[in-house]
């Protein structure tokens, strides 16, 4: 049984450049979410989804910010016009039905430049 | 929500039992406490999870009195590659599925 799949494991971008971020669930599991890690800081909750359905995305920031997670495929965290700041770890976990019982994925290293 | 605090960082010896505590007053009827590992460059991993007295299993032990306010996590004979950060986090059923992570605990585990 497979774990939660991220790919790429390491984007590099340019300023004002699009990232996506793709994260496919464990088998069976219809919950995603994305977290952010800042370098030296713990992982802060960014949007919660099911299929088709934004559920929480009350850590999303604002603008540039996006999430799907479609009927068919893998979840995409997008952020657009990427900033230095956006340089982070971003992990996707997923699970079954309860929320604490989450798995996480090996997360993708975004550096922009 | 319920906040938790944890020790920033602790040390141990190889073979040594390692015990973390997390203290989380505030706790909910509903919620669960859960811990997680997390390694270098890698996404968290689950290890336990329970709600009161004590729960084991083939990686750990937890340990939450009855009051719920507070829980350890007790890590049997430790080795080099238990070098982690470990965190304690609070259930939310009442406030969405999101996890929040506070800074964890640097466990440092030395030869």
């Amino acid at each position: 049984n497979a774990g939660v799949m991220q790919n790429p494991r390491h984007l590099v971008r340019r300023r004002g450049q699009e990232a996506r971020l793709r994260c496919s669930p464990m088998k069976g599991h219809s919950h995603v979410y994305w977290y952010r890690q800042l370098p030296e800081e713990g992982l802060k909750f960014m949007v919660y989804l099911q299929k088709e359905n934004i559920i929480d995305e009350s850590g999303m920031p604002k603008e540039r910010f996006s999430a799907e997670f479609p009927k068919e495929g893998p979840s995409i965290l997008r952020i657009q016009q990427v900033v230095r700041g956006d340089s982070a770890a971003y992990f996707c976990a997923s699970s079954p039905y309860r929320p604490e019982t989450q798995y996480f994925g090996p997360g993708t290293r975004l550096l922009v430049l | 929500l319920a906040k938790t605090t944890q020790p920033i960082s602790m040390d141990s010896y190889e073979g040594q039992e390692v015990n973390i505590t997390c203290s989380h007053n505030n706790i909910a009827t509903n919620d669960y406490i859960t811990w997680y590992q997390q390694f270098p460059s890698q996404g968290p991993r689950f290890i336990i999870q329970g709600y009161k007295t004590k729960v084991t299993n083939e990686v750990a032990s937890l340990f939450i009195p009855a009051d719920r306010k507070s829980s350890t996590l007790s890590l049997p004979r430790v080795s080099l590659s238990d070098t982690a950060v470990y965190y304690c986090l609070v259930g939310e059923l009442e406030y969405g599925n999101k996890l929040v992570f506070g800074a964890g605990t640097i466990l440092r585990v030395k030869s």
